[in-house]
């Protein structure tokens, strides 16, 4: 089946400093890619979409100079968190589709930041 | 109101027992449905997806759609420890499931 990898699964950094996370299709192609953010005991929330060649969309309220999107190729996307802060800590969590497929999303497994 | 409402639990069962998780939701455009399941600190797991009303059936999971009453509901039979974690619907308008809206997910514990 469709395999998501997220990179890393875990990071803890000092406040200020900027954080990427990967997102990788591992056996498909996908023009577009979610980000997602997850704050403990609450459901996703979306924050973009990614697509291979072009800017991302980002949902109201998510600040597109603070959470820079690149879709660089067909089965690589990054999400980095710029002059992180506490309040950024949450679960990050990236999807793709695959090309041509009218099947739902498959997830990463996830990113846990923490803004010390 | 939010667009998907789902009763966030906890709910305890014992092992063997029938499951049935619900949500109901406002979008009447809503088309396409779906059921995740996450474990804790991990992302969702993709179990079923529907496109409008109906039943679809995959092992012990059974998915049902009832538009005309916006309610979706995921039945699990013989239900086992490793079932428990956190289930969430989710709902799309479009067809290729692109913008997806997702439940707050029912906590789900299988007690042996």
């Amino acid at each position: 089946g469709a395999v998501v990898s997220q990179h890393p699964s875990w990071v803890i950094c000092k406040s200020g400093t900027s954080v990427k996370i990967e997102c990788r299709s591992l056996d498909f192609q996908a023009t577009t890619m979610f980000w997602y953010r997850q704050f403990p005991k609450q459901s996703l929330m979306l924050m973009a979409t990614s697509n291979e060649g072009s800017k991302a969309t980002y949902e109201q309220g998510v600040e597109k100079d603070k959470f820079l999107i690149n879709h660089a190729s067909l089965t690589l996307s990054t999400l980095t968190v710029t002059s992180a802060h506490p309040e950024d800590s949450s679960f990050y969590i990236c999807s793709a589709r695959r090309v041509g497929s009218n099947q739902p999303q498959h997830f990463g497994d996830g990113t846990r930041l923490s803004i010390l | 109101q939010k667009e998907v409402e789902q009763d966030p639990g906890p709910l305890s069962v014992p092992e063997g027992a029938i499951v049935s998780l619900n949500c109901t939701y406002s979008n009447s455009a809503f088309q396409y449905f779906m059921w995740y399941r996450q474990y804790s600190r991990k992302g969702p797991e993709l179990l079923m997806y529907t496109y409008s009303s109906g039943n679809k059936e995959d092992g012990r999971f059974t998915a049902q759609v009832d538009k005309s009453s916006k309610y979706i509901s995921l039945f699990i039979r013989d239900s086992q420890p490793s079932d428990s974690a956190t289930y969430l619907c989710a709902m799309s308008e479009s067809g290729g499931y692109q913008k997806v809206t997702f439940g707050t997910g029912t906590k789900l514990q299988v007690i042996p």
